[in-house]
């Protein structure tokens, strides 16, 4: 099974600048799909970002982008210009290339402070 | 389009008791999963279906049994409840084969004491 670890339970950052939030996975697949939901504390899960591994460009969402290294099996997210409402956990998640099975991190805690 | 519901939003139950969670989508996702979400654990598959009449075991199946009669519903019945399945569950869909995102349900929180 593939698994996916956060080794950073907690991060914090101040209001305006940058933070990155790691992320690695192992598997054996050479197509699969990546993703970073974000869960403020209203327990909502919220997409931020997706990127498909057979494609080299780093996925981008407004003041959201990754860095996707699919040697290394690492994907990390990269959150510009912290704003308060970035506060929440933030998971990361693999998708198998058959599409049925998700396998998520144990998420990191982010708190932005003003 | 009301996405994708789930109730109740929170239960609480006795040790022995069952019950079973709702799941309704009206986007018409092929694919619809159970999680449950523990403290330092993230989320973690209960079981899954790829479409009606379809259904798959995730990562921890054992106390959970589901079933998908229509593209719209996919229920999670708890035969038996145990304080080990004290949790927050969360069901959610998405297009299948596409390595789409999932839309997630608001969550139900359950306790068993």
């Amino acid at each position: 099974a593939q698994t996916v670890t956060q080794s950073q339970p907690e991060m914090s950052v101040q209001e305006a600048e940058t933070v990155t939030l790691s992320c690695t996975y192992d598997t054996s697949e050479s197509d699969y799909y990546l993703f970073w939901y974000k869960q403020p504390p209203s327990r909502q899960m919220i997409l931020v970002i997706r990127q498909e591994a057979y494609k080299q460009q780093n996925a981008t969402e407004n003041r959201f982008s990754v860095n996707f290294q699919k040697a290394a099996k690492s994907f990390s997210l990269k959150i510009s210009d912290s704003q308060l409402g970035d506060a929440a956990m933030y998971f990361c998640a693999y998708r198998t290339n058959t599409g049925n099975q998700f396998y998520f991190g144990t998420g990191t805690s982010l708190t932005v402070i003003p | 389009n009301a996405g994708v519901t789930q109730t109740p939003k929170f239960q609480v139950l006795k040790t022995g008791q069952s019950m079973t969670l709702q799941c309704a989508q009206d986007m018409n996702h092929e694919y619809m999963s159970w999680y449950r979400q523990d403290p330092g654990m993230g989320l973690r598959l209960i079981h899954y279906s790829v479409g009606a009449g379809i259904t798959d075991q995730g990562e921890v199946p054992n106390g959970y049994n589901v079933s998908r009669s229509t593209t719209e519903d996919f229920p999670l019945r708890l035969l038996s409840a145990a304080p080990s399945q004290t949790s927050v569950y969360f069901c959610a869909s998405s297009y299948h084969g596409t390595g789409g995102e999932q839309y997630f349900g608001p969550g139900t929180r359950l306790t068993v004491t």
